[in-house]
């Protein structure tokens, strides 16, 4: 079946960082690929997508790429911010619309 | 994106109980699915919800402990049957609107504790 698999976490960074963050997929086919965020005390939130093969998502200042030849999807941001924090996760459509989380990555960003 | 709301937003429920969860929508829905978020892990998803007949249910969960109705477009509800700690979750609804095809927008979720 499908699955996705992110990066262990969780990421601690300083104020302008550069974050990465992995997300793999398997799948039959080539499934819509997203990224959702979490903030502390908040509901989930899409914050980028991408539909097929060299699409780029972005959103507030974080990118991903959807690399066919590598079946990931990583999640990128130049310079991270305190109010970044919050839990991100992965996730690949498939098929009627369902979708298939990763584990989720929690990132904490000091001042 | 839509406006999503679910109630209620959390409950302390005794075992053997059972809670029955809503989602309303604002806009025109085509797809509506709930998922359960264990503490500290991902969302798994627990069913489709079909308007006007059964729902479509994942491996591992049946419709005697999750029975699920969706009378129209813009609304459902999620029942945890007969509870135990094990159930202790937070369940959420999502849609996929008509107006934005191929992208999930969540509520806020049902936090449940079962004691």
């Amino acid at each position: 079946g499908n699955s996705v698999t992110q990066m262990e976490g969780p990421v601690t960074l300083s104020e302008e960082a550069f974050l990465t963050i992995n997300c793999t997929y398997t799948a039959t086919g080539y499934p819509s690929l997203f990224w959702y965020v979490q903030y502390p005390g908040e509901g989930l939130q899409l914050l980028l997508k991408a539909t097929k093969a060299d699409d780029k998502g972005s959103n507030k200042g974080f990118e991903a790429t959807y690399r066919k030849e590598t079946t990931s999807f990583h999640l990128e941001k130049g310079s991270v911010q305190v109010s970044d924090s919050a839990v991100y996760f992965c996730a690949g459509g498939t098929s009627y619309g369902k979708l298939t989380f990763g584990q989720g990555t929690i990132l904490t960003v000091h001042p | 994106s839509a406006v999503i709301s679910q109630k209620p937003s959390r409950d302390i429920c005794q075992r053997g109980t059972s809670l029955t969860i809503q989602c309303q929508v604002d806009s025109q829905v085509t797809m509506m699915f709930w998922y359960r978020q264990q503490p500290g892990q991902s969302l798994t998803l627990i069913a489709t919800a079909n308007q006007g007949s059964e729902a479509t249910y994942e491996s591992g969960f049946v419709i005697d402990k999750f029975p699920i109705s969706r009378p129209n477009l813009t609304f459902s509800t999620l029942t945890v049957s007969n509870m135990s700690p094990e159930d202790s979750s937070i369940y959420l609804c999502s849609v996929e609107l008509a107006a934005a095809p191929d992208e999930q927008y969540f509520g806020p979720g049902t936090r449940l504790t079962v004691t």
